[in-house]
């Protein structure tokens, strides 16, 4: 099946620095990425839509200056934590649909992140 | 908005019981996924079902949709300790290309 890989898997960091997050499909091409962040024991919040050679769509709420996300290749996704404080630590996961699918393909998933500001 | 609700939000039963989880949504859709995660892990596809599928099985899963009800019911059957994680309900009412998941439920299965 398809594979999604996401790295790095936790990172630990000092607040103010900023935190770079890989999201890559293995075996398919992915026009379009989504990362989402979840809480311990809560759901999945979208955050944004990584568009391949576009601008990002993020959803309500999500700071675009603070989440930098780029999708500079049909296969790869970058979500930028900047100036990273406490209150972003949390665990983030990207998804990628087959550019091949229609809206009743699933979305693989990589395995998280989790990320911790000191 | 929250568009999916599952219920229970927890649920811990014996090995060889069967695990019933609930999700209900808000909005119309065109299908409703179930997705499994285990714990600080990314999640794993379990089953899409379409609007116009009213029931579905994979392996020891049997999904039910109930779109009168904007319901789907997730039943797993002769449960094993492999099986305890969470499982969350996945619909794509608020455009295709995006899912909006649900609050999940913790499954326990005990040896």
């Amino acid at each position: 099946g398809a594979v999604v890989s996401q790295h790095p898997s936790r990172v630990i960091c000092k607040s103010g620095t900023s935190v770079k997050i890989e999201c890559r499909s293995l075996d398919f091409q992915a026009t379009t990425m989504f990362w989402y962040r979840q809480f311990p024991k809560q759901s999945l919040m979208l955050m944004a839509t990584s568009n391949e050679g576009s601008k990002a769509t993020y959803e309500q709420g999500v700071e675009k200056d603070k989440f930098l996300i780029n999708h500079a290749s049909l296969t790869l996704s970058t979500l930028t934590v900047t100036s990273a404080h406490p209150e972003d630590s949390s665990f983030y996961i990207c998804s990628a649909r087959d550019i091949t699918g229609g809206p009743n393909e699933k979305l693989f998933f990589g395995s998280g992140t989790q990320l911790s500001v000191l | 908005s929250q568009q999916g609700e599952e219920d229970p939000q927890a649920l811990s039963i014996q090995e060889g019981e069967n695990a019933t989880m609930n999700c209900s949504y808000k909005t119309s859709i065109n299908n409703l996924q179930w997705y499994r995660q285990n714990s600080g892990r990314g999640l794993v596809h379990l089953i899409l079902i379409r609007s116009n599928e009213r029931e579905k099985h994979s392996g020891r899963l049997r999904v039910t949709l109930d779109t009168s009800k904007k319901s789907s019911s997730s039943l797993i059957t002769a449960s094993r300790a492999a099986d305890t994680a969470s499982y969350f309900c996945a619909t794509d009412g608020e455009g295709w290309d995006k899912l909006t998941f649900g609050k999940g439920t913790l499954l326990t299965v005990n040896p």
